[in-house]
């Protein structure tokens, strides 16, 4: 079974503290996701990345950076934390099949509290 | 703003019932999945359906696909309390897969 590994599943931070969070997978995919969840608002993608070193924006990037420099491992920066970045952090991973679709494998996610 | 748009935001049913949930969304896409969240925890894949299907089934859930009207479809019959989460759809669109998700609907079954 393909295990997506988020290192913080709690997590309180200062404002303009630096915040990193952390998630590997196992299954060699190529493709990986940080979302953020929040009541009412669903799921939005802040960054993926497709390959090593690659990655593209999502629909909500700004106050993020993400770093890629191995396969199975995606992290999510927080330059500056601020109170509206407290959330539900998501990883998720993919194979990168471009014709036959593929299911999306997430971790646990990770609880944010910015004080 | 979402790709998908789940409807309704909320549903709640006895146990027994049929519960259906609907996604719209706004680009053309290589396919459509729809996921489970218990509270508090991680997305669950449930079935995914490709832009050349109309209609899929995996145990009590049915998923039909419209691409025309740019709209999917989740029935998940003869509920059970256990069924109690909340469904997300998502579409996957462009070279590099990318996955995009709906507002998500809950749906409570009452015992």
């Amino acid at each position: 079974d393909v295990k997506v590994t988020q290192s913080s599943r709690y997590l309180v931070k200062r404002t303009g503290e630096k915040v990193f969070l952390e998630c590997v997978q196992d299954m060699d995919h190529e493709n990986m996701f940080w979302y953020r969840q929040d009541p009412g608002l669903g799921l939005r993608l802040i960054y993926f990345s497709y390959d090593v070193k690659m990655k593209e924006k999502g629909d909500i990037p700004e106050g993020y950076s993400v770093s890629r420099e191995k396969k199975e491992r995606f992290s999510l920066i927080l330059e500056s934390a601020s109170t509206n970045q407290t959330s539900m952090y998501l990883c998720a991973s993919s194979l990168q099949i471009h014709i036959a679709g593929n299911t999306i494998y997430f971790g646990e996610g990770s609880w944010l509290t910015v004080v | 703003s979402q790709q998908g748009e789940e409807d309704p935001q909320a549903l709640s049913i006895q146990e027994g019932e049929n519960a259906t949930m609907n996604c719209s969304y706004k680009t053309s896409i290589n396919n459509l999945q729809w996921y489970r969240q218990n509270s508090g925890r991680g997305l669950v894949h449930l079935i995914l359906i490709r832009s050349n299907e109309r209609e899929k089934h995996s145990g009590r859930l049915r998923v039909t696909l419209d691409t025309s009207k740019k709209s999917s479809s989740l029935l998940i019959t003869a509920s059970r309390a256990a069924d109690t989460a909340s469904y997300f759809c998502a579409t996957v669109t462009g070279g590099y897969q990318k996955v995009t998700f709906g507002t998500g609907t809950k749906l409570q079954v009452i015992p």
